[in-house]
């Protein structure tokens, strides 16, 4: 596609429940990352992904967070036991694997609500 | 480790006024400095970047910003707002590894500007 998809668009879910957000990166791009963006703060950095290796997971906030890639495409980002404090909107980004700097293109982002 | 501080959660001007957002650094090594806007319920997208070399850096729709090392600043100007410049606005920091890449940008808290008629 044209862009970084992202599904569901939208997510609610009750506490304790396990969810499964969706990124479709841009084709060709080997680089993919998962940011979090809880109301009022800035986007916190999870993981990255360099095809489907994650040589960066420094910022996923506990082991109920995991996320996986299938080659050089799509990435699961798994939350298991949500809770309350897990809402946030969930972004996606992609970039091409180049030394300096790398732009990075965002999808639209799930929105995640914990009941 | 780096962090970035936006002064103003919330901006507003008149169309046609000057429109300056304000971003402050921090970083252990020279960064890489961003700009990045947010149209409501879409993804981010860049504005402009600073890597090296001229420390000026012209952006898309008219916006610009300049590095200040000594300020450790990297403020946001367009020279008179638009409505459609209406968004939220953040600024972002990465440091290149020794290798010169860099992956992670660490963000400000963002700016949501309001542009009034």
């Amino acid at each position: 596609g044209a862009g970084v998809s992202q599904s569901p668009s939208n997510k609610v879910t009750e506490k304790g429940k396990d969810v499964e957000l969706r990124c479709d990166p841009i084709s060709g791009h080997t680089a993919l990352y998962w940011y979090r963006q809880r109301l009022g703060q800035g986007l916190e950095f999870l993981i990255y992904f360099q095809g489907n290796s994650a040589p960066d997971k420094s910022g996923l906030p506990s082991d109920r967070f995991s996320a996986e890639r299938t080659g050089e495409s799509v990435s699961t980002l798994t939350i298991q036991r949500t809770q309350q404090e897990d809402s946030a909107v969930y972004l996606c980004a992609s970039s091409f694997f180049l030394a300096g700097v790398r732009e990075q293109f965002f999808g639209p982002g799930t929105r995640l609500t914990v009941l | 480790a780096q962090s970035v501080t936006q002064l103003g959660s919330h901006v507003s001007v008149s169309e046609g006024a000057l429109v300056l957002l304000r971003c402050n650094y921090s970083s252990s090594v020279p960064p890489y400095l961003f700009w990045y806007v947010q149209y409501p319920n879409q993804g981010l997208q860049l504005l402009l970047k600073y890597t090296t070399g001229a420390t000026l850096v012209k952006g898309i729709n008219g916006f610009e910003a300049e590095f200040k090392k000594s300020e450790t600043s990297f403020h946001l100007t367009k020279p008179s707002a638009h409505m459609s410049d209406a968004a939220e606005y953040f600024c972002a920091v990465s440091a290149p590894n020794s290798g010169g890449s860099n992956y992670k940008l660490t963000f400000g808290k963002g700016t949501l500007l309001t542009v009034n008629p």
